[in-house]
């Protein structure tokens, strides 16, 4: 594909329900990266792959937060039992490799009602 | 020492100015600095960036400042246009971890005709 594509690109939930937003990279890239962004604030690091590994999931909020990617692909950021704090926009983005730039998708704007 | 620090919050600036904005950082293993613009609803882009080796890096009408030894570093934008309205990020990262960005927390940049 051309570039990073996310969905949903909007998703409300009512609290407690778990929700799942997806990733698909630029083909070929081997890094992918999940980030939030709450409303007028900046990126908060959540995880990173680097193939099907997270060697750094030290951005994860709480044991609520769980990611997984399969294929060197697609990658999936679950959130249990929804809080009305996790209302943010998830932004995914992928690299070439660990040492090249990043590329960000569009975002799915969670809301939590 | 994992912060960023980004200023200011906001900026109007009028077609045809100049439009600077400021970062600082505290980690000195942080080599890799890009810039990135948001417009409303969509991901974050890469608009330029520079590793510590050089002072200024320029693209077009972008510039990046880069003082090693005060650890800051800022965004030029000349001849400022209205298309150039967005909110910009500076971030910072680590070599081998391009993609793991520390966030600046944005500016938004209004420029009026």
């Amino acid at each position: 594909g051309a570039g990073v594509s996310q969905s949903p690109s909007n998703k409300v939930t009512e609290k407690g329900k778990d929700v799942e937003l997806r990733c698909d990279p630029i083909s070929g890239h081997t890094a992918l990266y999940w980030y939030r962004q709450r409303l007028g604030q900046g990126l908060e690091f959540l995880i990173y792959f680097q193939g099907n590994s997270a060697p750094d999931k030290s951005g994860l909020p709480s044991d609520r937060f769980s990611a997984e990617r399969t294929g060197e692909s697609v990658s999936t950021l679950t959130i249990q039992r929804t809080q009305q704090e996790d209302s943010a926009v998830y932004l995914c983005a992928s690299s070439r490799d660990l040492n090249t730039e990043a590329f960000f998708g569009q975002g799915t704007r969670l809301t939590v009602v | 020492q994992q912060q960023v620090k980004q200023s200011p919050q906001s900026l109007i600036v009028q077609k045809g100015g100049i439009s600077i904005i400021n970062c600082a950082y505290e980690n000195t293993a942080f080599d890799y600095f890009p810039w990135y613009q948001q417009f409303p609803g969509k991901g974050p882009a890469l608009l330029i960036a520079i590793r510590p080796d050089v002072s200024e890096k320029k693209e077009g009408r972008f510039t990046i400042s880069f003082n090693k030894s005060a650890k800051q570093f800022s965004l030029h934008i000349m001849d400022s246009q209205p298309g150039d309205s967005a909110t910009y990020f500076c971030a910072a990262s680590r070599h081998g971890l391009g993609g793991k960005l520390i966030f600046g927390q944005g500016t938004e940049l209004s420029v009026k005709p």
